[in-house]
């Protein structure tokens, strides 16, 4: 069964910081990676994908992520936070290899850039 | 490109009445949309997926008869809260799928704030 672990409630940083969201899977077959980011009351909007290739994946708003294959890691960062940042995060993955499983969501991380 | 509508943005209704919500891609069609529920400061529950011209499936633990999924179209799709009551009110949001298996991906709407009084 697929999952993910987003082992922080709650990240701070201050702005200008680099910051690190982390993230974790589990699938059996090659993973199809997501993050997507949260304001208050709204949808999620979409940050980053990896399905392949360079382990270096970068996105929206100066985020980038590394794709680890052999931690099973998936984890975001930005080298500089921004307080517009302070958000709610998500990681998602899918299974590529086996189509009829849906995406799997993990718990979130707020993150709170502080001024 | 991928936008995905949702409708209305909020809701404020009395406990005993029917609320629909609709979700709508904008500028694909989607065979596939998908139905979450967020409680405050969580992740999503995925109550269950709709496929076009066919019935729901509803995850382990949502009541079909309660949150009725109708996708009649390759564009819109309704979830409708039967009878709410208080412990209903949550924050909705659909996914519609776009893109060929297995590369598809969801995008998502704004999401709709229901509050049952």
């Amino acid at each position: 069964a697929q999952s993910v672990a987003q082992p922080e409630d709650q990240v701070n940083v201050a702005e200008g910081n680099p910051l690190t969201v982390k993230c974790t899977y589990s699938v059996s077959g090659n993973p199809y990676l997501f993050w997507y980011v949260q304001y208050p009351n709204r949808g999620l909007q979409f940050l980053l994908k990896y399905i392949t290739g360079d382990n270096l994946v970068k996105g929206s708003y100066g985020f980038e992520a590394e794709f680890n294959k052999s931690q099973t890691s998936f984890h975001l960062k930005k080298p500089s936070a921004l307080v517009s940042d302070s958000a709610l995060y998500f990681c998602a993955v899918r299974d590529m290899d086996n189509y009829g499983q849906n995406f799997v969501f993990g718990p979130g991380t707020r993150l709170s850039v502080l001024p | 490109g991928a936008v995905v509508s949702q409708h209305p943005s909020w809701v404020i209704c009395k406990s005993g009445t029917s609320v629909k919500i609709e979700c709508r891609s904008l500028d694909f069609q989607a065979t596939t949309m998908f139905w979450y529920r967020q409680f405050p400061k969580q992740s999503l529950m995925l109550m269950a997926t709709s496929n076009e011209g066919s019935k729901a499936t509803y995850e382990q633990g949502v009541e079909k008869d309660k949150f009725l999924i109708n996708h009649a179209s390759l564009t819109l799709s309704t979830l409708t809260v039967t009878s709410a009551h208080p412990e209903d009110s949550s924050f909705y949001i659909c996914s519609a799928l776009h893109g060929y298996q297995p590369y598809n991906e969801q995008f998502f709407g704004p999401g709709t704030r229901l509050t049952v009084l």
